[in-house]
């Protein structure tokens, strides 16, 4: 197995730009995706790949990674943003999608 | 519509069983890896279990192995897991969740969810 480590907790003001961050060994060799959650719902595919957006996920949405580290980066806030975020990648095997992080609470003031 | 739909969820007492269901829709079920994920009350998501499109590869999370069994019956559509020996750390929502599959890497469908209560 392995382990991905998030910040509890990010805010931002409504209209700037936030990174949330996800750091793991395992980033070195695969990629993260990125869930959004809002309360009482399943959760959302926001980010994939290298930085590839679903249908429908706006464009204020992006990814990136350097080293062991994944990033997702809203640019321009909105008050909908603020949700749980959970980033997820490959357990230390490769072989299944196994690890999430705990998760970062956003708030957007 | 592309849609999972979970059921089979309730409350249990300790030790006891449960089989939950994930009903596919909307597209080729039998082209994609599914998986099980779950999350506890107030806590973070925890993959559970994933099997490949043709049931060759499956894996457990160590907190499960043993106890539970992934399936899936491609002809109908649907993801299974069989929950024995229930223990109340158990309890969570449960998701079925596709698999984006290609070297991907992510969850692109996810279900409604279904609870899961061990308790006696």
């Amino acid at each position: 197995s392995s382990e991905l480590t998030q910040d509890p907790a990010v805010s931002v003001a409504l209209g700037q730009t936030v990174r949330i961050t996800c750091q793991g060994d395992s980033l070195r060799s695969y990629y993260a995706s990125w869930y959004q959650q809002k309360p009482g719902q399943a959760p959302v595919l926001v980010i994939y790949g290298k930085n590839n957006r679903p249908s429908g996920i706006p464009d204020r949405f992006s990814g990136s990674s350097s080293g062991n580290t994944a990033s997702l980066t809203i640019t321009g806030a909105q008050a909908e943003d603020e949700a749980d975020y959970y980033c997820n990648s490959r357990d230390s095997s490769g072989n299944h999608l196994g690890v999430f992080g705990g998760g970062t609470k956003l708030t957007v003031l | 519509e592309v849609q999972l739909v979970e059921s089979g969820g309730g409350l249990v007492k300790p030790g006891g069983s449960l089989r939950l269901s994930c009903a596919a829709s909307g597209f080729t079920f039998s082209s994609y890896s599914m998986n099980w994920v779950r999350q506890a009350p107030g806590k973070g998501l925890e993959w559970v279990s994933s099997i490949s499109s043709s049931s060759s590869y499956i894996y457990y999370a160590d907190s499960v192995k043993g106890r539970f069994t992934i399936s899936r019956d491609n002809a109908k559509n649907s993801l299974y897991l069989q929950m024995n020996s229930l223990r109340a750390e158990d309890t969570a929502v449960y998701y079925c969740a596709r698999d984006l599959g290609g070297d991907r890497d992510a969850f692109d469908i996810w279900g409604q969810g279904t609870m899961v209560t061990v308790s006696s």
